[in-house]
């Protein structure tokens, strides 16, 4: 199943790097999700946008710029992270109803991210 | 405020045995979602079931079933026969209906590692 990719797969970098991740989604779908996953946290929601626009940004540090310039595509801009930002980063994508509730959101397989 | 509990956090098991996932949810919603999905070692969040707050049956998929009750705000998911390949982390979640609003939060219990042992 490759309906929403994510690149790269692992990612090391200095706190003084600037990357980037890459999400794609080919399923056709409206809105798409930023996913942060550390050891023994429940999965915390970053971002969402829905059809272009950003729609809820959950106090994330203004160390993560999203940026999504399409339906299909969603960035991740990192810049001057800290060792904590060390997890796993999901995208993920949905249908986008009006409301967004109850939509099955569909995953890629992350960016293990290690800041040193 | 919505909040999923699975008070499981590890669960181990040899082959072919049964094996029950628990999840129990918070909402104030009349309208919601609950939904399990499995994240094997790749990393990957795999979707196996989405299911409405008005519809109580029960499902069955293969060797996968599920048991929601509304009286205890449960969402149960039983792995019959369980094999090697089902371990993984298993998690529940909840959406709520939004009352008019935009509601694309998904909240997440913190998971239940499986293992099958071979």
């Amino acid at each position: 199943e490759t309906g929403v990719t994510q690149t790269p797969r692992h990612l090391v970098m200095g706190m003084t790097n600037k990357k980037s991740l890459k999400c794609e989604q080919h399923l056709g779908h409206n809105a798409m999700y930023w996913y942060k996953q550390s050891a023994k946290k429940p999965l915390e929601l970053m971002f969402v946008y829905s059809l272009e626009e950003r729609v809820e940004n959950n106090s994330v540090p203004s160390r993560f710029s999203p940026e999504c310039p399409n339906s299909s595509h969603l960035f991740l801009h990192l810049h001057t992270l800290q060792p904590e930002d060390s997890a796993l980063y999901l995208c993920a994508s949905s249908q986008g109803t009006t409301s967004g509730s109850g939509d099955t959101q569909y995953f890629g397989p992350g960016t293990r991210l290690t800041v040193l | 405020a919505q909040k999923v509990t699975q008070a499981q956090t590890e669960i181990s098991v040899v082959e072919k045995e049964d094996v029950t996932l628990d999840c129990v949810y918070e909402t104030r919603d009349t309208t919601y979602y609950l939904f399990w999905y499995k994240q094997p070692p790749s990393g990957e969040l795999v979707f196996l079931i989405r299911r409405n707050s008005f519809d109580e049956q029960n499902e069955i998929s293969g060797r996968y079933s599920w048991n929601f009750q509304k009286s205890t705000s449960s969402f149960n998911f039983t792995i019959t026969a369980s094999q090697v390949v089902d371990s993984a982390v298993y998690f529940c979640a909840l959406s709520e209906g939004g009352s008019g609003g935009s509601n694309y939060k998904l909240t997440f219990g913190k998971g239940t590692l499986l293992t099958v042992n071979p």
